[in-house]
């Protein structure tokens, strides 16, 4: 079993919508997570990181994580086309050690 | 360079012939990543250096696979008698850590083809 689960989609919705994405993990140690997101023929590039517990919000992006559950999620309010993209979910214990990415989920919003 | 440089950005391969591909990381970054992508696999880890420690290389997903970093700085990944199974994008990404979260930056990617 990997150590971060995420469903790999693809997840398609209509423009407007609200997204959910999600990824669950084993590792109690994890400390950060961050949320990646890439575009066709592009490298991934940060998108929100959350320190432990709660959330936070920038936009129309809200990230969630519940350490208790080891789940964490990513939510997308008002969806827009130039939101498909494939997002990865990503953690790590602290600084100095090495990220976990998860597989990555495919979002396509349609129009 | 601002960013990390990956090249040759596509290749296309005999089944059974070596491949090099090579990353350069951002200037000081201590950690650097490799992974393979494709559509049915997601995002996979294969190999990570970070500065001078043993490197971990639990994603090799078979002795074919190798790595180094030389000098702390740019690597290279090398597939010996490649299959077609081994056909994706080989993404690599690099970081430095600080106080608090790391960002990993990462590379266009190779798109690698085995025919």
């Amino acid at each position: 079993q990997k150590e971060v689960e995420q469903d790999p989609g693809p997840l398609s919705v209509p423009e407007g919508a609200i997204v959910s994405l999600n990824c669950t993990y084993s590792n109690s140690a994890f400390q950060y997570f961050m949320w990646y997101r890439q575009y066709s023929r592009k490298g991934p590039e940060l998108l929100m990181y959350t320190y432990s517990s709660g959330n936070k919000e920038d936009g129309r992006f809200t990230a969630q994580v519940d350490k208790s559950s080891k789940y964490i999620s990513l939510f997308i309010r008002d969806s827009q086309p130039s939101d498909s993209a494939t997002y990865l979910c990503a953690m790590e214990m602290g600084a100095g050690n090495m990220l976990t990415f998860g597989g990555g989920t495919r979002l396509m919003v349609k129009p | 360079g601002a960013g990390v440089s990956q090249s040759p950005s596509n290749k296309v391969t005999e089944k059974g012939k070596d491949v090099e591909l090579r990353c350069d990381p951002i200037s000081g970054h201590t950690a650097l990543y490799w992974y393979r992508q494709s559509l049915g696999q997601g995002l996979e880890f294969l190999i990570y250096f970070q500065g001078n420690s043993a490197p971990d290389k639990s994603g090799l997903p078979s002795d074919r696979f190798s790595a180094e970093r030389t000098g702390g700085s740019v690597s290279t990944l090398t597939i010996q008698r490649t299959q077609q199974e081994d056909s994706a994008v080989y993404l690599c990404a690099s970081s430095q850590p600080t106080g608090g979260y790391t960002e990993a930056f990462f590379g266009q990617g190779t798109r690698l083809t085995v025919v």
